[in-house]
């Protein structure tokens, strides 16, 4: 089992929804991602918080709104998303940077938009 | 441009048969290759590969690092049904203390 929970599980939302995606750690990790997959595809990364601080944003749309509020809590806030968007939404953490930087990832979210 | 292309992409076997997975990269300041397990949620971690030659070994599952000739490859012995999943390699680097590579998987069917 994971230690990474993400909750919902599952979630379908329409076009104009707002909704939040959950994640939280409780291994001390100081990293937390956030991953976008699509079917047959690798994951794809979205976003890095270190520290509680966002360190990468992988050019993604402004639809998708992550936040931190502690070390052991990542969100995903969405908003106006597209079919498109459409996909398994996947938390991940690490204990933080160096060469023993594991990721561990959480069971995901399935985001349908319609 | 730094990739990492894993073969098969994918392999149909019957229950009890070895495989070899590989995974083959070309990534400018390599630091580690790690392999996960993906069933329908979520990828699960195998193994993280930083030395060459060391052989990693869980149960009937082995993997190994060549850095000479840039790959890894994936061992599982005695196959089960549950062994069937997407097995994806990715690669980390040393530009990024975040980001991964990831290769495109090899899906695994295991027949009974």
């Amino acid at each position: 089992d994971t230690e990474v929970t993400q909750t919902p599980k599952h979630l379908v939302m329409g076009m104009t929804n707002k909704k939040s995606l959950k994640c939280e750690q409780h291994m001390g990790h100081r990293a937390m991602y956030w991953y976008k997959q699509k079917a047959k595809k690798p994951p794809e990364l979205m976003f890095v918080y270190s520290y509680e601080k966002l360190s990468i944003n992988e050019s993604v749309p402004s639809r998708f709104s992550p936040e931190c509020p502690n070390s052991s809590l990542l969100n995903l806030h969405l908003h106006a998303l597209q079919p498109e968007d459409s996909a398994l939404y996947l938390c991940a953490s690490s204990r933080g940077t160096g060469i023993g930087n594991t990721i561990y990832f959480g069971e995901g979210s399935w985001l349908t938009v319609v | 441009e730094d990739k990492v292309v894993q073969s098969p992409l994918s392999l149909v076997v019957h229950e009890g048969d070895t495989v070899t997975l590989n995974c083959s990269y070309e990534v400018t300041n390599f630091r580690s290759l790690l392999w996960y397990k993906q069933e329908k949620k979520a990828p699960t971690f195998l193994f993280m590969l930083t030395s060459s030659g060391i052989e990693k070994k869980s149960g009937r599952l082995s993997s190994i690092l060549d850095k000479k000739e840039l790959f890894s490859i994936l061992n599982i012995t005695a196959t089960q049904t549950g062994d069937s999943a997407v097995y994806l390699c990715a690669v980390g680097y040393m530009d990024s203390n975040y980001q991964l590579i990831w290769g495109a998987g090899t899906k695994l069917i295991i027949k009974p």
